[in-house]
């Protein structure tokens, strides 16, 4: 059993198009998350969420937007596609964090290319 | 704002060889370490952990100590194999509400048998 699923594996689409990536886990976690891994391997934090908060990386455009249609999924929405968005996007899960760190579970990675 | 920094890659060594990835941070607070590892056309795994001063972390023959005083986290492995062939981020997370990891730029090992 896959615990965190992602679908696409691989988007191409054109500049400017809207679209989607979404991820389920099956664990019962709280929270999810959204990162970003560029070309050179770079990761970094998006979002994270749970039923009660979202904190959002401040360096995010609001081109991105998560969306949760229940706790166990978070769906990464995209408008007006630039190249610079290519990248691979990770979502993860954990529990909800009370004061110490909850191991996050990660997902296969979505590759997105613009074109 | 918090930062890690790792070595970069790509790191080649021959099976059985002594491998050391250097990883050093910058974080107010005490913040809890980690080393993940990505195999090719994987997601993270968790590898190692340590949350205070002076833990080691170890998994699958690996170890990092949390040196507070040099703030530093590095990765070793006494013996590789092929199978560890892989791309390895160290990370921190500060305790911070949402319980993000802000992670370094990663270190890809390549393994010769």
């Amino acid at each position: 059993d896959t615990a965190v699923s992602q679908t696409p594996k691989y988007l191409v689409t054109q500049m400017g198009n809207d679209k989607s990536i979404k991820c389920e886990q099956n664990l019962g976690h709280d929270t999810m998350y959204w990162y970003k891994q560029d070309s050179k391997k770079f990761l970094k934090i998006m979002f994270s969420y749970n039923n009660k908060e979202l904190i959002i990386n401040e360096t995010v455009p609001n081109r991105f937007s998560p969306k949760s249609p229940d706790k166990a999924h978070l769906n990464l929405h995209i408008n007006s596609l630039e190249l610079g968005d290519s990248a691979v996007y990770f979502c993860a899960s954990s529990q909800a964090p009370q004061g110490s760190y909850n191991e996050q579970f990660f997902g296969p990675g979505t590759r997105l290319t613009v074109l | 704002g918090d930062s890690v920094t790792q070595m970069e890659g790509p790191v080649t060594l021959s099976e059985e060889a002594f491998l050391t990835i250097n990883c050093t941070y910058t974080a107010t607070g005490y913040p809890s370490l980690f080393w993940y590892v990505q195999y090719p056309g994987e997601g993270l795994q968790l590898l190692l952990k340590a949350t205070k001063a002076d833990d080691k972390g170890s998994n699958k023959g690996f170890e990092a100590t949390y040196r507070k005083e040099t703030t530093s986290f590095h990765l070793e492995k006494g013996s590789v194999q092929v199978s560890d062939s892989a791309v390895y981020f160290c990370a921190l997370t500060n305790n911070n509400a949402g319980n993000m990891l802000t992670f370094g730029g990663g270190t890809r090992l390549m393994v010769k048998p």
